[in-house]
């Protein structure tokens, strides 16, 4: 199974919104609505931002959002703040019942 | 509040195998929970192993299913991993994680993480 795409960075200054696409096929993305989202600061334990494409867990601020169009989903942070400066992974379910992450992208707030 | 901690060798020369194990607290091992380890080399990405229900089953990565072995101890209330035949590809930062049933990678607990080096 090969890694699903992201970009390998993105900017922003704080207020800003920004947008990182996660691009797979009809065998992961495409296919099924378990796509999650992960934020991760060097050092520690990647944290859960979104499941099942949209859902925010408990806690997670709602300036962060998901969607999905085919093969490719979206992570979305509005009003950008420095401490979301980190690198983010998208993750899907596949066909054959594995799970398989993205490439990951760093997140820089200018 | 669960919590998950990863524990083993720093240290294996290339052609051993690697052995991590993962404690569970706060929290049972034989939850409605599939366990899961992922692994993060120095610079790259994040890497799904495998995963574990308490019953026993087991899923494999592919790229990484003929030298892993994922396996729980109830009395313990932990998960291994075995990884054979590691090469320098194999470093990483290895985590386990517990993912929340009926939705595939959604991983609610991690551990903090525990960096392997393979090096003679």
């Amino acid at each position: 199974q090969s890694a699903l795409t992201q970009p390998a960075s993105v900017s922003g200054s704080p207020g800003q919104s920004i947008t990182i696409s996660c691009t797979g096929t009809s065998s992961d993305v495409g296919g099924y609505k378990y796509v999650s989202w992960y934020q991760h600061h060097p050092g520690k334990a990647p944290k859960l931002m979104i499941y099942e494409v949209s859902n925010r867990p408990s806690g997670v601020s709602n300036r962060f959002s998901g969607s999905k169009s085919g093969n490719t989903a979206s992570l979305i942070i509005s009003r950008l703040q420095a401490e979301d400066e980190a690198d983010y992974y998208c993750s899907s379910y596949t066909s054959i019942s594995t799970l398989v992450f993205g490439g990951g992208t760093k997140l820089t707030v200018l | 509040q669960v919590q998950l901690q990863e524990s083993g060798p720093g240290l294996v020369k290339p052609s051993g195998t690697l052995s991590l194990t993962c404690g569970v607290s706060g929290g049972s091992i034989s939850s409605r929970n599939w366990w899961s380890w992922v692994r993060q080399p120095p610079g790259k990405g994040l890497e799904w192993i495998g995963e574990i229900y308490h019953s026993g089953s087991t899923k494999y990565n592919p790229s990484l299913k003929s030298r892993v072995t994922i396996s729980v101890d109830k009395s313990k209330n932990q998960l291994s991993l075995e990884l054979s035949s590691v090469t320098a590809a194999d470093t990483a930062v290895y985590y386990c994680a517990r993912g929340v049933t009926m939705d595939p990678g959604r991983f609610d607990y991690w551990g903090q993480g525990t960096l392997v080096t393979v090096s003679s």
